[in-house]
Formats: C-alpha cells, sequence, structure tokens
C-alpha cells in the first residue's frame, strides 16, 4: 500500500513569518509529486509538478525541493501572508502507470495571522 | 477558458438511494479523475476515466461507478448509498492524465447521506 504522509497536520504562524512543510512518499517507483493549494470553499489548485530528483520550484514567495532517493520534498513559505492560509497538499504519482491516479497526503493546514 | 465544472454542488440523499454527479472538463481535456474526501481523510482516489475508458480503479465497492462520453464529460454514480459515502467529491481534469502541469480541479459536490 503506497502512502504519503505530511507534517505537520496544522501550523498557526504570525504574518511575516516563514514556514515550510514536509511530504514522505515512497521512494521506489517515483514518477512525479504534486503540491496543491486548497483555500477554504475553492478548489485545489496546483502549486507545482516535480518529477527530478534535486528539483527545486518557485513560484513567488513559495518554493519546493524534491528528493525522490530518500523519498521527501519540503514546501516553504518565505514571509507568509493571511492569504497565504490554506490547506497544502502533496500527491505522489507512481511509474507503474500512465494514468492520472495521485495519491495524496492528507495535507497541511496553515493559518497565517495579521 | 471554463474551468472544470461539477453539478450539482449540494446534494441530500436518503440511505438506500442512488446519486449522480457531473463533471464536465476543460474543453479539449480528455482524462477526468474523481475523488472522495471525507472528515479525516485525505482525497482519495475513486476512478480516472480517458477516452471514454476507465484506465484505473481506487479501492471502493462495486456501488461506485462512472462513465466518460464522447465529449470528455464525466459522470460518477453511487449505488443504496451509505452513511459513510456522505463526503466531498471532486473531479479533476487533465489533458491526458499524465501531466507537467498539474491537475485542475473543480468545485466539488458536497453529498449528505441521512
Amino acid at each position: 500500500i503506497l502512502n504519503v504522509e505530511q507534517s505537520p497536520q496544522s501550523l498557526h504562524v504570525q504574518e511575516g513569518d516563514s514556514t515550510n512543510f514536509t511530504c514522505s512518499f515512497p521512494s521506489s517507483n517515483f514518477y512525479a509529486l504534486h503540491w496543491y493549494r486548497w483555500e477554504t470553499a475553492k478548489s485545489p489548485e496546483a502549486l507545482f509538478v516535480m518529477t527530478l530528483n534535486g528539483d527545486e520550484k518557485k513560484k513567488g514567495q513559495i518554493s519546493a525541493t524534491l528528493n525522490t532517493k530518500e523519498g521527501y520534498s519540503y514546501l516553504y513559505i518565505k514571509g507568509s501572508q493571511p492569504e497565504d492560509s490554506a490547506t497544502y497538499l502533496c500527491a505522489f504519482k507512481d511509474s507503474g502507470s500512465n494514468t492520472g491516479k495521485l495519491i495524496f497526503g492528507q495535507g497541511t493546514t496553515l493559518q497565517v495571522k495579521p | 477558458k471554463a474551468g472544470v465544472t461539477q453539478t450539482p454542488r449540494y446534494l441530500i440523499k436518503t440511505r438506500g438511494q442512488q446519486v449522480t454527479l457531473s463533471c464536465s472538463p476543460i474543453s479539449g481535456h480528455r482524462s477526468v479523475s474523481w475523488y472522495q474526501q471525507t472528515p479525516g481523510q485525505g482525497l482519495q482516489f475513486l476512478f480516472e476515466y480517458f477516452s471514454e475508458t476507465q484506465r484505473n480503479k481506487g479501492n471502493f465497492p462495486g456501488r461506485f461507478s462512472g462513465r466518460q462520453f464522447s465529449n470528455s464529460r464525466s459522470e460518477m454514480n453511487v449505488s443504496t448509498l451509505e452513511l459513510g459515502d456522505s463526503a466531498l467529491y471532486l473531479c479533476a481534469s487533465s489533458l491526458e492524465g499524465v501531466t507537467n502541469y498539474g491537475y485542475t480541479f473543480g468545485s466539488g459536490t458536497r453529498l449528505t447521506v441521512v
């Protein structure tokens, strides 16, 4: 059974703080690792799709790194703003099939206080 | 361009009934995946359709079924509803299932079984 774990489960920070979350996934049969941001009452929105070991991607103040050999990815938010409050999901895609199946972690819920 | 449209947004059904949910993907996208989210659980993969064929199925009972039409619109059906089927059902579309850009999600259908 493939398992994707995210930590912490929730996080409360002050505006301006930098923060990071972890996603752990199987290190074998890796194809891709997705990150999504899911704001309340909205749809999950794709942040990054990472495929290569050592990948680093950046979007504004949000960045992510990938280590496929040890099976983890970090998501960093520099200088958090209240609008960054959301649940951040990572999802693992294995190389066993070419279908659209993703295995999601349970998410990290970030609350940024003004 | 129009996003992924799911209908209805909310639904209340009685145990034992059946329900059909609809998902219209982004124009040109041929892959539609369905996910279930219940309280305390991450997004669980239900199935994926591509060019009217089911390509992959998650670990759900046979009461959960789906189909895809020639215009890529997809429906999922749950028969003999149980209380535990109360959940948010999300669909996601992509061009072909394997994507470097992430999936585009709909806003979901919130199903309540009473």
